[in-house]
């Protein structure tokens, strides 16, 4: 059964530095079909794709939010992390990780989705 | 990065209507293209993959069509269930950002 859970603080203040951990289960992070991506939705806004990251370490983030976040991963532990600098209340959104598969570039499997709000 | 850009961005429609989303991409995407299903304060439901692959398990109801550039989801007959906001979403390459659409909310 594939899942996947996201963790992070919940609140975080202005400027400071975001950390979201998404740990996967069902599937592996070294398998070459699969990566992971994240993607977050402000309340009551449409979703927005932030990067994906693939088995082999391939990347690609938003190009309007890439110089503030990078992505990796710690396959030993199944996990993806996200981490985002500089927050600022406009951050404030339900961030999401979801499974792709590189095959058919799609994400199947989707997390529950974390909220975060970002104020002081 | 592509924009993607749906019409219309809601819509009121009946149970039984016939129910047609359009979405253009801003630069040629070949068919990748794929249609998600959202509900309030769920997660999104992939419903069709490379512009007209229905995902398994979807309602034969959702029908996806279109290459390139425009595409389309239609919903033959509405369902109570299909009162939802439908987000479509472009994966032309594996190493170039993804980006979904604005969203089309179906609203009874």
């Amino acid at each position: 059964q594939v899942t996947l859970k996201e963790s992070g603080p919940v609140l975080v203040k202005p400027t400071e530095t975001l950390t979201l951990t998404c740990t996967v289960s069902g599937f592996s992070l070294t398998n070459a079909r699969m990566g992971v991506g994240w993607i977050r939705q402000p309340p009551g806004k449409a979703l927005e794709w932030l990067a994906h990251i693939f088995s082999n370490d391939e990347k690609s983030y938003s190009t309007s939010l890439e110089s503030r976040l990078t992505i990796s991963k710690d396959t030993s532990n199944s996990q993806v992390v996200l981490t985002m600098t500089n927050m600022d209340p406009v951050d404030t959104a339900t961030y999401y990780c979801a499974r792709i598969l590189r095959t058919t570039m799609i994400t199947d499997y989707w997390g529950q989705g974390t909220l975060v709000t970002v104020s002081s | 990065d592509i924009q993607m850009t749906q019409s219309p961005s809601s819509l009121s429609a009946s149970v039984g209507d016939r129910v047609t989303i359009t979405c253009r991409a801003s630069q040629y995407i070949s068919y990748y293209l794929n249609w998600y299903q959202q509900k309030s304060g769920k997660a999104p439901k992939l419903l069709i993959y490379a512009a007209s692959n229905l995902q398994s398990g979807v309602p034969s109801r959702f029908t996806g069509s279109g290459s390139g550039t425009d595409f389309t989801l239609t919903i033959s007959s509405l369902q109570p269930e299909d009162f939802a906001t439908y987000y479509c979403q472009q994966t032309y390459s594996a190493l170039w950002p993804w980006t979904f659409g604005q969203g089309t909310k179906v609203e009874i």
